[in-house]
């Protein structure tokens, strides 16, 4: 196991609705990274907190936003649900620097599961 | 832009045969590479990867792979497959974005090891 946590498992929301997913990371990482798998597809990178700051966002709207705590927690908010945003959302924390840390590995927390309805 | 191909959606070998996952990327300047796993209703599980140096890399679990720069490919082996391989494969390259990094994966691999 990684140590990195995320809840809650599965959840079940309807199309126009908010969520809000947590992430704990490894004990001593400073950054998250949030992914968001499609089913039959690879992750697809959503956004990288590093030391509480934004630090990288991929090709995601601006309903997708985040947060992370001083002790380097994290939260995925999702507003306006659409369909389309049923997949299983990945954290992954890591330790780094600003400018990536070229030894810096990801690890993964197991996933929550979001069914929008 | 950086991009991974996993040519092979799905690998079947024998027990106790070697397996080889492919792997092909396209990167700006010097990739970092890697390799994770996902087992069925699990997040992804490291593997092994690929900064600098030696261009045979040890992972976990009997892993290995190798790269090779003039065919920008990072394939995965294993000298004897085991049943409990059977899982989702991914490669990913690791870009540097405004400051940040992201990881760029492929679409996966399923491996299937069978007796």
């Amino acid at each position: 196991e990684t140590g990195v946590t995320q809840s809650p498992t599965h959840l079940i929301k309807t199309r126009g609705q908010q969520v809000t997913l947590r992430c704990s990371s490894q004990s001593g990482h400073n950054t998250v990274s949030w992914y968001q798998q499609a089913l039959g597809q690879g992750p697809q990178f959503i956004f990288q907190y590093y030391r509480e700051e934004e630090n990288g966002r991929g090709n995601f709207p601006p309903r997708f936003s985040g947060l992370q705590f001083p002790n380097y927690s994290s939260e995925l908010n999702v507003n306006a649900l659409e369909l389309d945003d049923s997949a299983l959302y990945l954290c992954a924390s890591s330790l780094g620097t600003i400018a990536g840390g070229v030894t810096d590995t990801q690890y993964f927390g197991p996933g929550t599961r979001l069914t929008v309805l | 832009a950086q991009s991974v191909a996993q040519p092979e959606d799905q690998v079947n070998v024998a027990e106790g045969n070697p397996l080889t996952v492919k792997c092909t990327y396209s990167v700006s300047g010097n990739p970092y590479l890697f390799w994770y796993v996902q087992y069925p209703n699990r997040g992804l599980q490291f593997l092994l990867k690929y900064i600098t140096g030696d261009n045979l890399v040890k992972g976990s679990y009997g892993f290995e792979a190798e790269f090779n720069k003039s065919q920008t490919s990072f394939h995965l082996k294993k000298p004897s497959a085991l049943v409990s391989d059977s899982a989702l494969y991914f490669c990913a390259v690791r870009a540097i974005t405004g400051g940040g990094n992201k990881l760029t994966f492929g679409t996966g691999t399923q491996l299937k090891v069978e007796l």
